[in-house]
Formats: C-alpha cells, structure tokens, sequence
C-alpha cells in the first residue's frame, strides 16, 4: 500500500530556531500534498496545499513567510517553521494525495516542542 | 465557507454495543466522504470511504450511510470492542477542482468492557 514518512518525528528546538520537517510518499509519486497542524485533543487543520512544482497554497490565517513548504519533487515536500516560538509547538502532519487524486495518506507526524 | 459539523465529540458505550457518529457538511459539490480513527500520538487512519453515488457502504463491523440531499453521513459501528476506542473523524471532499479535505471536530469514542 501507499506509505508515507515524515522525519523527524520529535524535535525540541530552542526560541528563534528554524524547524525543517520532511514529507516523503515512498512507493508513489504525490503531485499534491497536504500540511496540517494538531493541537491536543483537536481536529486537523489545514494549513497548507503543496504541489509539485509551484507555490503551496496557504489556508487563511497561515503566515506563508513563517511556514515555508517546498515541494521540490514528485515524492519529497518540506514545511520549514521559521523562527519558531512556543505557540508554535504542535503536532504537525503531512499527507499525500494518491494516483487517483482521491485518498490521501498520513505521515506519522512530527512533534514540534518549541522551548 | 465551507465545514463540517460532527457529533456527538464524545460517546462512551459498553463492548458490544453499536455506536453512532454524525456528521453534516454544508458543500453541497462535496463527492467524497472518508472517516479516519487516530489513536493517541498516532496518524489518522482511514477506515472507511463513500462516494456521493452509493448510498451505504459496509465492511465488516463498519459501516456509513450517505444522504446528500439532507447533506449527512453517519458512521455505524457494530459490536464495539475495546480496541475500538480512539478518535473519529469524518471529512468532505470535492474530487474536482480543489482538493482540499474539510475536517470534522472528532469524536472520541471509549469502549468500556
């Protein structure tokens, strides 16, 4: 079946730091990826839409300039946390939309503690 | 804009017993409607899908009914096992256009033994 990684999967950075986190779909090409953002015992929310070759699309109230997506390659996007600070600790996950377009995939997650 | 409505956001029933999850969503060009459990700390996992051209669909234990003109869609489980328990979330989804998943607030379910 289709998997996806998503590295690291925990990482604690101090105040001020970059963050990058990697999205890999391993056995297909994802010309659309998804970023989402979790706080505890919260729903998903989108943040963010990464196609393959052109700008991600930023839901409202996203800061384009502090959450930097790349999406480089048919299998490989990346969200960057740009000067992190503790409200931006959360548990932040990719997913890869399928051949069909339909189904999309889950990373595990990376856990982000900003100190 | 576009969301979707899910209850009830906690329901406790004893193993065994069914339990019912209800979601209304207010895109009415939304075709495709998926539930994912997730587990503590863990990835969403989808356990079910339905097309707006299919009215019920069930696989095994599972099952989901759709009425688009009312704009619902319920998840049923049967005979609830403890392994069960976790976090349930539904979602709406045009298949044309824009790709983007609205997520419903989740349930979570406990099973009691």
């Amino acid at each position: 079946g289709a998997v996806v990684s998503q590295h690291p999967s925990r990482v604690i950075c101090k105040s001020g730091t970059s963050v990058k986190i990697e999205c890999r779909s391993l056995d297909f090409q994802a010309t659309t990826m998804f970023w989402y953002r979790q706080f505890p015992k919260q729903s998903l929310m989108l943040m963010a839409t990464s196609n393959e070759g052109s700008k991600a699309t930023y839901e409202q109230g996203v800061e384009k300039d502090k959450f930097l997506i790349n999406h480089a390659s048919l299998t490989l996007s990346t969200l960057t946390v740009t000067s992190a600070h503790p409200e931006d600790s959360s548990f932040y996950i990719c997913s890869a939309l399928g051949l069909l377009q339909e189904t999309q995939y889950f990373g595990p997650g990376t856990r982000l503690l900003v100190l | 804009g576009e969301n979707v409505e899910q209850h009830p956001s906690t329901l406790s029933v004893q193993e065994g017993d069914s339990a019912v999850i209800k979601c209304t969503y207010s895109d009415s060009a939304s075709n495709y409607f998926p539930w994912y459990k997730q587990e503590l700390g863990k990835r969403p996992q989808l356990i079910i899908d339905i097309r707006s051209n299919v009215g019920e669909k069930k696989d095994q234990r599972i099952a989901v009914t759709l009425n688009k003109t009312a704009k619902h869609f319920s998840l049923h489980i049967t005979e609830t096992q403890p392994e069960d328990s976790a976090v349930y979330f539904c979602a709406a989804k045009r298949t044309s256009g824009t790709y983007k998943y609205i997520f419903g607030t989740g349930t979570r379910l406990k099973v009691l033994a």
